[in-house]
């Protein structure tokens, strides 16, 4: 089956670790991003990356950092920088023609809580 | 600037009630409306595309609509499985760069 995984599920972090998100797509999708979502607000980007080894932050990047070594995986790093941290991340991954808009696919989410 | 905005943010339908939810966007180009559903501590599930105005798909109980300011997530005698968060997203042109609306938390009685 084509589709996102997303692992760990549920994620402890103590105060001044990093973590690190994984996500893995095997739909042959060339952007794959990274959102945060925290209750009653929309999906927030905090990188993409339309091919590998190209990544691009979005508006609310600091704090965190990616890599895209490989066209599957597109690793979120939680570091100790990013002060409130405590959400639920998205990832995602579409297509990236021209022309017309791309859906984006969804993973299941990774809920990261700081003790 | 950019904007999406989802009305209402919350409603609750008796079982059979037919009702209607709002996206309305303001984007310098459109490439896309994307609508999704969300369950509670899940990801978003990819529902419709609509890419211009009077582009209308129907979905089982659903139907997007789409004028030049906004789109309708139309439900036709809804379910209680149908209770969830829908998400109305936009691509705008020259981006690969998404924005989402806040989302309308729909609960459907028995």
């Amino acid at each position: 089956d084509g589709g996102i995984t997303q692992s760990p599920k549920y994620l402890f972090r103590k105060e001044g670790q990093n973590v690190t998100l994984s996500c893995e797509q095997n739909l042959n999708h060339d952007a794959m991003y990274w959102y945060r979502q925290d209750p009653g607000q929309g999906l927030r980007l905090i990188y993409y990356s339309q091919i590998v080894n190209d990544f691009q932050k979005g508006d609310i990047a600091e704090g965190y950092s990616v890599s895209r070594e490989k066209k599957e995986s597109f690793p979120l790093t939680v570091t100790s920088a990013q002060k409130n941290p405590t959400a639920f991340y998205l990832c995602a991954s579409s297509t990236t023609g021209v022309g017309s808009g791309n859906e984006q696919f969804f993973g299941p989410g990774t809920r990261l809580t700081v003790l | 600037e950019d904007q999406v905005t989802q009305s209402p943010e919350a409603l609750r339908l008796q079982e059979g009630e037919s009702s209607s939810l709002n996206c309305s966007y303001t984007v310098s180009g459109l490439r896309g409306l994307f609508w999704y559903r969300q369950d509670p501590g899940k990801g978003p599930e990819f529902l419709f595309t609509l890419y211009s105005a009077g582009e209308e798909k129907e979905k089982e109980r659903l139907k997007a609509t789409l004028t030049k300011k906004e789109s309708f997530l139309h439900i036709t005698a809804p379910k209680p499985e149908d209770s969830a968060t829908y998400l109305c997203a936009v691509q705008a042109s020259g981006t690969y760069k998404y924005i989402f609306g806040t989302g309308t938390r729909l609960k459907v009685l028995a």
